[in-house]
């Protein structure tokens, strides 16, 4: 079992329109998550990160944390075409270096207008 | 303006050569990575430091190397053992931070070609 799991995609959703994306963990002990955005052929860049169960939210952006299910989410609200890029989930796994994080394969997703 | 460089942005090698690949940051983070990510893959960690002259390796250190004299560099060399160095190269850095969480941040990555 991978300790980051997401869904590869493509995740095909209409402008406007709510997306969700999920991702999985194994270790129950995961302290911290993140959420990065890859465009294609450019680096990483991070949109949130969470660590307490619940919800954050930061403008269009939505993270969910439900440590009980090891299952954290990322929700785009009103997806704009420029939404379209790969999103990778990170974990900060215990037992590793506290500044250690595993990121999951990333989920592709595609905005359509 | 704080962040992160790498250098070059484009490097062709051919076999046999070593290269090195540089990464600098001006955050002042205690802590700094190399990735590296392959076509339509994750990324996997090569090495990572969290102080200066001190390094650990990651998943995929065979092949690579690198070292931390100062604290704003972390340079890795890709050497000839590497049998497949061909590949998208990125550098982060972190230190801790909200609720104890390392939030990286990452360069804009190098993209190596063996030819």
């Amino acid at each position: 079992q991978k300790e980051v799991e997401q869904n590869s995609g493509p995740l095909s959703v209409p402008e406007g329109a709510i997306a969700s994306l999920n991702c999985t963990y194994s270790d129950r002990g995961s302290q911290s998550f993140f959420w990065y955005r890859q465009y294609s052929g450019k680096s990483p860049e991070l949109i949130m990160f969470i660590y307490s169960n619940g919800d954050k939210e930061d403008g269009r952006f939505t993270a969910q944390l439900n440590k009980a299910s090891q299952y954290v989410s990322l929700l785009i609200r009103d997806s704009q075409p420029s939404d379209s890029a790969t999103y990778l989930c990170a974990v900060n796994i215990l037992g590793s270096s506290a500044s250690k994080i595993i990121f999951g394969s990333g989920t592709r997703l595609s905005i359509r207008p | 303006d704080g962040g992160i460089t790498q250098s070059p942005k484009y490097l062709f090698r051919k076999e046999g050569q070593n290269v090195t690949l540089s990464c600098e940051q001006n955050l002042n983070h205690d802590a700094m990575y190399w990735y590296r990510q392959d076509p339509g893959q994750g990324l996997r960690l090569i090495y990572y430091s969290q102080i200066v002259n001190d390094f650990q390796k990651g998943d995929i250190a065979e092949g690579y190397s690198v070292s931390r004299e100062k604290k704003e560099s972390f340079p890795l060399t890709v050497t000839s053992a590497q049998k497949n160095p061909t590949a998208f190269y990125l550098c982060a850095s972190s230190s801790p931070g909200q609720g104890g969480s390392y939030t990286q941040y990452f360069g804009p990555g190098t993209r190596l070609t063996v030819l």
